[in-house]
Protein backbone atom coordinates (compact mmCIF):
# COMPACT_ATOMS: atom_id res chain seq x y z
CA UNK A 1 0.00 0.00 0.00
CA UNK A 2 1.62 3.37 -1.29
CA UNK A 3 2.71 5.78 1.82
CA UNK A 4 3.14 9.22 2.61
CA UNK A 5 3.84 9.93 6.47
CA UNK A 6 4.36 12.97 8.26
CA UNK A 7 6.36 13.16 11.09
CA UNK A 8 3.93 14.41 13.88
CA UNK A 9 0.05 14.75 14.21
CA UNK A 10 -0.01 17.29 16.12
CA UNK A 11 2.41 20.26 17.11
CA UNK A 12 2.89 23.14 19.64
CA UNK A 13 5.55 25.96 18.74
CA UNK A 14 6.28 28.95 19.78
CA UNK A 15 6.57 32.06 18.41
CA UNK A 16 10.35 32.87 16.86
CA UNK A 17 11.15 28.97 16.93
CA UNK A 18 12.72 27.11 14.10
CA UNK A 19 10.40 24.30 12.91
CA UNK A 20 11.07 21.52 10.77
CA UNK A 21 7.49 19.27 9.33
CA UNK A 22 8.91 16.08 7.78
CA UNK A 23 7.86 14.21 5.24
CA UNK A 24 8.76 10.50 3.70
CA UNK A 25 7.67 8.90 0.36
CA UNK A 26 8.07 5.14 -0.25
CA UNK A 27 6.70 5.21 -3.74
CA UNK A 28 9.55 6.48 -5.58
CA UNK A 29 7.58 9.84 -6.76
CA UNK A 30 9.40 12.62 -8.27
CA UNK A 31 7.40 15.22 -7.37
CA UNK A 32 6.43 16.23 -3.55
CA UNK A 33 3.86 19.18 -2.45
CA UNK A 34 3.49 20.81 0.87
CA UNK A 35 -0.12 22.80 1.44
CA UNK A 36 -0.99 24.57 3.97
CA UNK A 37 -5.19 24.28 4.97
CA UNK A 38 -7.13 26.36 6.45
CA UNK A 39 -11.15 26.60 6.80
CA UNK A 40 -12.78 28.37 4.16
CA UNK A 41 -9.35 28.42 1.76
CA UNK A 42 -8.86 24.76 0.79
CA UNK A 43 -5.72 24.01 0.32
CA UNK A 44 -2.73 26.31 -0.54
CA UNK A 45 0.43 25.52 -2.15
CA UNK A 46 3.61 26.27 -0.20
CA UNK A 47 6.49 24.28 -1.86
CA UNK A 48 6.89 21.64 -4.38
CA UNK A 49 9.59 20.03 -5.62
CA UNK A 50 9.92 18.05 -8.72
CA UNK A 51 13.79 16.50 -8.13
CA UNK A 52 16.46 16.26 -4.84
CA UNK A 53 17.94 19.64 -4.51
CA UNK A 54 14.72 21.09 -6.83
CA UNK A 55 12.41 23.52 -5.72
CA UNK A 56 9.96 25.40 -6.47
CA UNK A 57 7.67 28.28 -4.89
CA UNK A 58 4.29 27.65 -4.84
CA UNK A 59 1.33 30.36 -4.04
CA UNK A 60 1.93 31.26 -0.64
CA UNK A 61 6.09 30.66 0.03
CA UNK A 62 6.68 33.72 2.66
CA UNK A 63 7.85 32.25 5.52
CA UNK A 64 8.73 29.22 5.04
CA UNK A 65 11.34 27.41 3.00
CA UNK A 66 12.16 23.76 2.26
CA UNK A 67 14.48 21.10 1.61
CA UNK A 68 15.11 17.81 -0.53
CA UNK A 69 18.20 16.08 -0.04
CA UNK A 70 16.76 12.70 -1.00
CA UNK A 71 14.28 11.70 -3.39
CA UNK A 72 11.84 10.43 -0.57
CA UNK A 73 12.07 13.21 1.56
CA UNK A 74 10.58 16.37 1.99
CA UNK A 75 10.74 19.09 4.68
CA UNK A 76 9.20 22.53 5.49
CA UNK A 77 10.77 24.99 7.07
CA UNK A 78 9.32 27.57 9.50
CA UNK A 79 12.11 30.03 9.77
CA UNK A 80 10.41 31.82 12.58
CA UNK A 81 7.15 30.65 13.62
CA UNK A 82 4.06 33.26 13.89
CA UNK A 83 0.85 32.60 14.93
CA UNK A 84 -0.43 33.10 11.80
CA UNK A 85 1.23 30.36 10.97
CA UNK A 86 -1.04 28.62 13.10
CA UNK A 87 -2.88 25.35 10.23
CA UNK A 88 -2.80 22.02 9.15
CA UNK A 89 0.22 21.08 7.25
CA UNK A 90 -0.22 18.39 4.37
CA UNK A 91 2.69 16.52 2.53
CA UNK A 92 2.19 14.78 -0.96
CA UNK A 93 3.82 13.38 -3.64
CA UNK A 94 3.15 12.13 -7.32
CA UNK A 95 4.39 10.85 -10.48
CA UNK A 96 5.07 13.04 -13.77
CA UNK A 97 1.92 12.92 -15.44
CA UNK A 98 -1.08 12.30 -15.18
CA UNK A 99 -1.16 10.45 -11.85
CA UNK A 100 -3.01 11.20 -8.71
CA UNK A 101 -1.39 12.95 -5.69
CA UNK A 102 -0.79 10.77 -2.57
CA UNK A 103 -1.39 12.63 0.80
CA UNK A 104 0.00 12.52 4.17
CA UNK A 105 -2.41 12.19 7.52
CA UNK A 106 -1.33 15.96 8.18
CA UNK A 107 0.08 17.92 10.58
CA UNK A 108 -1.60 20.40 12.63
CA UNK A 109 0.64 23.12 13.76
CA UNK A 110 -0.38 25.58 16.80
CA UNK A 111 2.17 28.22 16.80
CA UNK A 112 1.72 30.32 20.59
CA UNK B 1 -3.42 30.82 -13.66
CA UNK B 2 -5.47 28.27 -12.86
CA UNK B 3 -8.57 28.20 -10.30
CA UNK B 4 -11.14 26.38 -8.76
CA UNK B 5 -14.64 27.33 -7.45
CA UNK B 6 -16.62 25.37 -5.30
CA UNK B 7 -20.03 27.37 -5.13
CA UNK B 8 -21.41 25.93 -2.22
CA UNK B 9 -19.58 25.21 1.54
CA UNK B 10 -22.54 22.62 2.56
CA UNK B 11 -24.30 20.12 1.41
CA UNK B 12 -27.16 18.83 2.98
CA UNK B 13 -29.36 15.69 1.72
CA UNK B 14 -31.21 12.87 3.10
CA UNK B 15 -29.69 9.12 3.30
CA UNK B 16 -30.60 7.59 0.16
CA UNK B 17 -31.11 10.42 -1.84
CA UNK B 18 -28.96 11.71 -4.66
CA UNK B 19 -25.99 14.03 -3.95
CA UNK B 20 -24.33 16.44 -6.55
CA UNK B 21 -21.07 18.54 -5.05
CA UNK B 22 -20.49 21.35 -7.58
CA UNK B 23 -17.21 22.27 -9.11
CA UNK B 24 -16.25 24.98 -11.84
CA UNK B 25 -12.50 25.54 -12.57
CA UNK B 26 -10.14 27.65 -15.18
CA UNK B 27 -7.36 26.88 -17.10
CA UNK B 28 -5.17 27.71 -20.23
CA UNK B 29 -4.69 24.21 -21.43
CA UNK B 30 -6.23 20.88 -20.81
CA UNK B 31 -7.74 20.41 -18.16
CA UNK B 32 -6.97 17.10 -15.43
CA UNK B 33 -9.63 17.23 -12.58
CA UNK B 34 -9.61 15.55 -9.67
CA UNK B 35 -11.90 15.16 -6.42
CA UNK B 36 -10.57 14.19 -3.08
CA UNK B 37 -12.45 13.51 0.16
CA UNK B 38 -11.23 14.06 3.84
CA UNK B 39 -13.16 12.64 6.72
CA UNK B 40 -11.91 14.18 10.39
CA UNK B 41 -8.24 14.79 11.42
CA UNK B 42 -6.90 12.63 8.34
CA UNK B 43 -5.48 13.57 4.96
CA UNK B 44 -6.78 13.81 1.65
CA UNK B 45 -8.32 10.41 0.16
CA UNK B 46 -8.31 10.23 -4.09
CA UNK B 47 -11.64 9.74 -5.66
CA UNK B 48 -12.41 9.82 -9.00
CA UNK B 49 -10.28 11.94 -11.95
CA UNK B 50 -10.45 13.03 -15.55
CA UNK B 51 -7.65 13.32 -17.98
CA UNK B 52 -8.99 12.55 -21.11
CA UNK B 53 -11.94 10.58 -22.67
CA UNK B 54 -15.84 9.67 -21.76
CA UNK B 55 -16.58 12.21 -19.88
CA UNK B 56 -18.40 10.28 -17.26
CA UNK B 57 -15.93 9.44 -14.96
CA UNK B 58 -16.29 6.46 -11.83
CA UNK B 59 -14.16 6.14 -8.84
CA UNK B 60 -13.94 4.91 -5.70
CA UNK B 61 -17.34 4.58 -2.87
CA UNK B 62 -19.64 4.87 -6.00
CA UNK B 63 -18.73 7.89 -7.40
CA UNK B 64 -19.03 9.47 -10.18
CA UNK B 65 -18.41 12.79 -11.93
CA UNK B 66 -19.16 14.67 -15.61
CA UNK B 67 -16.44 16.72 -17.13
CA UNK B 68 -18.37 19.47 -19.36
CA UNK B 69 -16.14 21.26 -21.28
CA UNK B 70 -18.59 23.94 -22.64
CA UNK B 71 -19.86 24.97 -18.71
CA UNK B 72 -16.11 24.41 -17.38
CA UNK B 73 -17.55 21.70 -14.74
CA UNK B 74 -17.11 18.72 -13.24
CA UNK B 75 -19.35 17.77 -10.80
CA UNK B 76 -19.13 15.00 -8.09
CA UNK B 77 -22.56 12.76 -8.25
CA UNK B 78 -23.66 9.68 -6.47
CA UNK B 79 -27.04 8.36 -7.03
CA UNK B 80 -27.87 7.34 -3.67
CA UNK B 81 -26.27 8.76 -0.63
CA UNK B 82 -25.04 7.52 2.66
CA UNK B 83 -24.57 8.51 6.03
CA UNK B 84 -21.09 7.79 5.83
CA UNK B 85 -20.50 9.50 2.98
CA UNK B 86 -20.59 12.95 5.01
CA UNK B 87 -17.02 14.38 4.88
CA UNK B 88 -15.00 17.33 3.38
CA UNK B 89 -14.93 17.20 -0.30
CA UNK B 90 -12.47 19.07 -2.40
CA UNK B 91 -12.01 19.43 -6.49
CA UNK B 92 -8.68 20.12 -7.51
CA UNK B 93 -7.52 20.49 -11.33
CA UNK B 94 -3.80 20.81 -13.41
CA UNK B 95 -3.38 22.50 -16.40
CA UNK B 96 -2.09 19.25 -18.74
CA UNK B 97 0.77 21.31 -19.86
CA UNK B 98 1.61 23.62 -16.99
CA UNK B 99 2.81 23.33 -13.07
CA UNK B 100 2.70 20.29 -11.85
CA UNK B 101 0.75 21.34 -8.81
CA UNK B 102 -2.74 20.99 -7.98
CA UNK B 103 -4.85 23.77 -7.11
CA UNK B 104 -7.83 23.22 -4.94
CA UNK B 105 -11.22 24.39 -4.60
CA UNK B 106 -12.15 25.45 -0.92
CA UNK B 107 -13.69 22.61 -0.14
CA UNK B 108 -17.87 21.31 0.24
CA UNK B 109 -19.16 19.85 3.32
CA UNK B 110 -21.39 16.72 2.55
CA UNK B 111 -23.72 16.20 5.29
CA UNK B 112 -26.12 13.06 4.89
CA UNK B 113 -29.01 12.69 7.27
CA UNK B 114 -30.17 9.39 8.23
Amino acid sequence: DVKVTQSSRYLVKRTGEKVFLECVQDMDHENMFWYRQDPGLGLRLIYFSYDVKMKEKGDIPEGYSVSREKKERFSLILESASTNQTSMYLCASSRPGTGESFFGQGTRLTVV
Amino acid sequence: AQSVAQPEDQVNVAEGNPLTVKCTYSVSGNPYLFWYVQYPNRGLQFLLKYITGDNLVKGSYGFEAEFNKSQTSFHLKKPSALVSDSALYFCAVRDGGGRRALTFGSGTRLQVQP
